[in-house]
């Protein structure tokens, strides 16, 4: 059963518009979350991050939301640009602190 | 400047053989993983590592073995290659804690014949 799902595996975005990428978890355990970000061919890299204490951070054309009660979160992206595309994992790590637990990833493709 | 490499990035076995994925890095981080990556099922944890002469199972373990003989190095081994375990793996290391990312390697894509 996966603990990280990501409902939505593509995204199709407009150059300039707001891309919305969602995140579902069922572990209360989750203390951590993570976004990455992978190019084909590619290892994963990592883009933006929250802790469970927080309900936003941003960092320039990135923000994630988190809501704790609803076990959700999501990865706001604006404007979006062609540079963007590629498949977005969501991520969480539980109190122990150490191990990532995967979403199975969403492809976001920005048309120009 | 710090890196974590695979090797080979692309391999081609037959059933039933041993084959290694090497994974290196000098990041000198006391975390490593091995996860493999699937359409649909995202990355999954294969193995991982706390530390030297550490080793544990993740979700998907079967077939697979690692060990960890220094800090650098957490080798991935098949101990008998089946076309199921074709896919590309990516090895990831961390800093213990929470709030640390994990850094990947650029992947190995392996295709059992």
């Amino acid at each position: 059963d996966q603990q990280v799902k990501q409902n939505s595996p593509s995204l199709s975005v407009q150059e300039g518009r707001i891309s919305i990428l969602n995140c579902d978890y069922t572990n209360s355990m989750f203390d951590y979350f993570l976004w990455y970000k992978k190019y084909p061919a590619e290892g994963p890299t990592f883009l933006i991050s929250i802790s469970s204490i927080k309900d936003k951070n941003e960092d320039g054309r990135f923000t994630v939301f988190l809501n704790k009660s609803a076990k959700h979160l999501s990865l706001h992206i604006v404007p979006s640009q062609p540079g963007d595309s590629a498949v977005y994992f969501c991520a969480a790590i539980d109190n122990a602190g150490n191990m990532l637990t995967f979403g199975g990833g969403t492809r976001l493709m920005v048309k120009p | 400047d710090a890196e974590i490499t695979q090797s080979p990035r692309h391999k081609i076995t037959e059933t039933g053989r041993q084959v290694t994925l090497a994974c290196h890095q000098t990041w000198n981080h006391n975390n490593m993983f091995w996860y493999r990556q699937d359409l649909g099922h995202g990355l999954r944890l294969i193995h991982y590592s706390y530390g030297v002469q550490d080793t544990n199972k993740g979700e998907v373990s079967d077939g697979y073995s690692v060990s960890r003989s220094n800090t650098e190095d957490l080798p991935l081994t098949l101990e008998s290659a089946a076309s199921s375990q074709t896919s590309v793996y990516f090895c990831a290391s961390s800093d213990p804690g929470m709030d640390t990312e994990a850094f990947f390697g650029q992947g190995t894509r392996l295709t059992v014949v």
